[in-house]
């Protein structure tokens, strides 16, 4: 079946604009998560959904950053006067949602380049 | 809190020769482990994952992991190197959430990932 997607794949923006990436999870996937992946960061932690509601924000990095999830499937991730440090891959993962099963399965990513 | 390190930034090891990658991790509550590999310019992908069941884990592509809990260890080999191996290998803990009986971990905490070289 179809796997995860993301759009745009690339992205490059002028600092202090706004820009909304969107993630389509697997269908059926109740849990969903973003991540951030930079050189010299690694991988990061952003946010999680269960169905609409997101039970940890603990990783959205300033109150720029907001996420929200309509009808427990897509998903936005909208980043408010971006900064060049923003600049990144940014990823989107699906899973389940289902006791036992914690595997993620993640899209190809969004890069956003902020000028 | 859970932390996962990765003990090798790089590994190169020529084709057709054993394939290790170490992973120490912690974690407060009964982990998740997997094992995630990213080839360039391409999407994470699953490469296997430990949840409790049979300590040594199979995966696709000849790789598989062994969980040792008395060294919260849990290293990637595969007996036999190929090129298309060539890749990024993150090293991933999940945090089995107390709050949602659902299931759905919230959020995995991944190593600083091994860039793996194979040498012709």
């Amino acid at each position: 079946g179809a796997g995860v997607s993301q759009s745009p794949s690339n992205k490059v923006t002028e600092k202090g604009k706004d820009v909304e990436l969107r993630c389509d999870p697997i269908s059926g996937h109740t849990a969903l998560y973003w991540y951030r992946q930079s050189l010299g960061q690694g991988l990061e932690f952003l946010i999680y959904f269960q169905g609409n509601s997101a039970p940890d924000k603990s990783g959205l990095p300033s109150d720029r950053f907001s996420a929200e999830r309509t009808g427990g499937s897509v998903s936005t991730l909208t980043i408010q006067r971006t900064q060049q440090e923003d600049s990144a891959v940014y990823l989107c993962a699906s899973s389940p949602g289902l006791a036992g099963s914690y595997e993620q399965y993640f899209g190809p990513g969004t890069r956003l380049t902020v000028t | 809190a859970q932390s996962v390190t990765q003990l090798d930034s790089h590994v190169s090891v020529s084709e057709g020769t054993p394939v290790l990658l170490r992973c120490n991790y912690s974690s407060s509550y009964s982990p998740s482990l997997f094992w995630y590999v990213q080839h360039p310019n391409k999407g994470l992908q699953l490469l296997l994952k430990y949840t409790s069941a049979a300590t040594l884990v199979k995966g696709i592509n000849g790789f598989e992991a062994e969980f040792k809990k008395s060294e919260t260890s849990f290293h990637l080999t595969k007996p036999s190197a190929h090129m298309s191996d060539a890749a990024e290998y993150f090293c991933v803990v999940s945090k089995v959430s107390p709050k949602y009986s659902g299931g759905g971990a919230d959020g995995l905490t991944f190593g600083k990932g091994t860039h793996l070289i194979i040498q012709p």
